[in-house]
C-alpha cells in the first residue's frame, strides 16, 4: 500500500534559523514525491518534486528537499526561515499502482515561524 | 487568470438537499480531481478523471458523483447530504504523466446542517 507519515503535527522555529519538515513514504516502485504548502483559507500550492535524478531537489520560496531511499524519506528544509513561511505542508507520494494518479497525503505539519 | 477555479467558495445547506460544485481549469490538463479536506485537515483523494477514465475511491458514497461536460470541468455532484458531509472540497487538475504536479482550485467550504 502506498503511504506517507509527516511524524510531527506542529513544528517551531525561529525567524532566521534553519527549519525541517519530516515526510518518510511507502510506496512498491519508484516514488514520486512532492511537498504542498497551504495558507489559511487556501488551496494547496505546489512547492516541488523529487521525480528522479539529484536527491536535493529544490523548489518555491527557498525551499528544498532531500530524497533518501535508503532512510524512505522525503524532508523538506529551508536555511532560513521566515515568518511568512508559518503555514499547513503537505508531503504527498502519487499513486502509481491504481493508474489514477491521483496523490496520497500526509496528514500535514503546521510549520509556526517565531519573529 | 486563475488556473483552477471553483464555484462557490462558500456552501451552507440542508441535509438530504442535493447540491453541486462546479470546477474549471484552464490550463489544458487533461486529468482532474476532486479531493476532500476533512475538519483536521486530513486530504483524501474522491475521484481522478481524465477522458478516458474515470477512477472513484471505493470509500466514497455513491452519494457522490463527478460529472465533467468538457475537459476544462468536472463538476462535483452531491445527493442526500450528510452532517458527515461537512469539509472542505478542492478541485485539481495535472497532465497526466505521474511526474507532473497538480495545480489546486482555492476550495469549496461546504457545511451541512
Amino acid at each position: 500500500a502506498q503511504s506517507v507519515a509527516q511524524p510531527e503535527d506542529q513544528v517551531n522555529v525561529a525567524e532566521g534559523n534553519p527549519l525541517t519538515v519530516k515526510c518518510t513514504y511507502s510506496v512498491s516502485g519508484n516514488p514520486y514525491l512532492f511537498w504542498y504548502v497551504q495558507y489559511p483559507n487556501r488551496g494547496l500550492q505546489f512547492l516541488l518534486k523529487y521525480i528522479t535524478g539529484d536527491n536535493l531537489v529544490k523548489g518555491s520560496y527557498g525551499f528544498e528537499a532531500e530524497f533518501n531511499k535508503s532512510q524512505t524519506s522525503f524532508h523538506l528544509k529551508k536555511p532560513s526561515a521566515l515568518v511568512s513561511d508559518s503555514a499547513l505542508y503537505f508531503c504527498a507520494v502519487r499513486d502509481t499502482e491504481t493508474g489514477a494518479n491521483n496523490l496520497f497525503f500526509g496528514t500535514g505539519t503546521r510549520l509556526t515561524v517565531i519573529p | 487568470d486563475t488556473a483552477v477555479s471553483q464555484t462557490p467558495k462558500y456552501l451552507v445547506t440542508q441535509m438530504g438537499n442535493d447540491k453541486s460544485i462546479k470546477c474549471e481549469q484552464n490550463l489544458g490538463h487533461d486529468t482532474m480531481y476532486w479531493y476532500k479536506q476533512d475538519s483536521k485537515k486530513f486530504l483524501k483523494i474522491m475521484f481522478s478523471y481524465n477522458n478516458k477514465e474515470l477512477i472513484i475511491n471505493e470509500t466514497v458514497p455513491n452519494r457522490f458523483s463527478p460529472k465533467s461536460p468538457d475537459k476544462a470541468h468536472l463538476n462535483l455532484h452531491i445527493n442526500s447530504l450528510e452532517l458527515g458531509d461537512s469539509a472542505v472540497y478542492f478541485c485539481a487538475s495535472s497532465r497526466t504523466s505521474v511526474s507532473y504536479e497538480q495545480y489546486f482550485g482555492p476550495g469549496t467550504r461546504l457545511t451541512v446542517t
